[in-house]
């Protein structure tokens, strides 16, 4: 069975610029996870997605956004991209985002932005 | 919301001895909490959780210990070996359905 997937794995960005992170969750998942993870530091939570409705959002500003498709796949927007923003972004998926169960990671996406 | 410190940040053992890491949490209405081990250039990937119902739980070399009371949980992992060098979360469940994790511990195991 595949695991989580994500696209692309490395990018590199200027500043102001924008970019489109893609994730697959496992099969039959239908929550999906945003976590940004930047050098050195933990994972901070971004977004929560379940049957294609945001759930609950962490403390980033609006040019942090998402949605999530019908076939439970979801994108990662990111605006007027700033410098503090070069951070490797996860995705994670769930069979239930409400009840307590693992979440499965992916490898990331690691962006970089000059 | 639900914080989540862990501590120690850096930890280093000797091949064969044993490591533990202790996370605090403060949302006292948290019911899962799961660990996970981040290798170098990977996701990181579930290697134990315990849940509000339960003490304590073990899988062959790991075990994890929960006190709702103190709400504190912690890792133990024995005769530690080589592969075991990673950086460990812990992180906690709240009642806004999200997990929130620690900053992260970074275990070295010297052969």
């Amino acid at each position: 069975e595949a695991g989580v997937t994500q696209s692309p794995t490395h990018l590199i960005k200027t500043r102001g610029q924008q970019v489109t992170l893609r994730c697959s969750p496992i099969s039959g998942h239908t929550s999906v996870y945003w976590y940004q993870q930047a050098l050195g530091l933990g994972l901070q939570f971004l977004l929560w997605y379940d049957e294609g409705e945001e759930r609950n959002r962490g403390n980033f500003p609006p040019r942090f956004s998402g949605r999530q498709f019908p076939n439970y796949s979801s994108e990662l927007n990111v605006n007027a991209l700033e410098l503090e923003d070069s951070a490797l972004y996860l995705c994670a998926s769930s069979l239930d985002g409400t009840a307590p169960g693992e979440l499965f990671f992916g490898e990331g996406s690691r962006l970089t932005v000059l | 919301g639900e914080n989540v410190e862990q501590h120690p940040s850096t930890l280093s053992v000797q091949e064969g001895d044993s490591a533990v890491i202790k996370c605090t949490y403060s949302d006292s209405a948290s019911n899962y909490f799961p660990w996970y081990k981040q290798e170098l250039g990977k996701g990181p990937q579930l290697i134990i959780d315990i849940r509000s119902n339960v003490g304590e739980k073990k899988d062959q070399r790991i075990a994890v210990t929960l006190n709702k009371t103190a709400k504190h949980f912690s890792l133990h992992i024995t005769e530690t070996q080589p592969e075991d060098s990673a950086v460990y979360f812990c992180a906690a469940k709240g009642n806004d359905y999200k997990l929130s994790f620690g900053a992260g511990t970074t275990v070295t195991v010297r052969a």
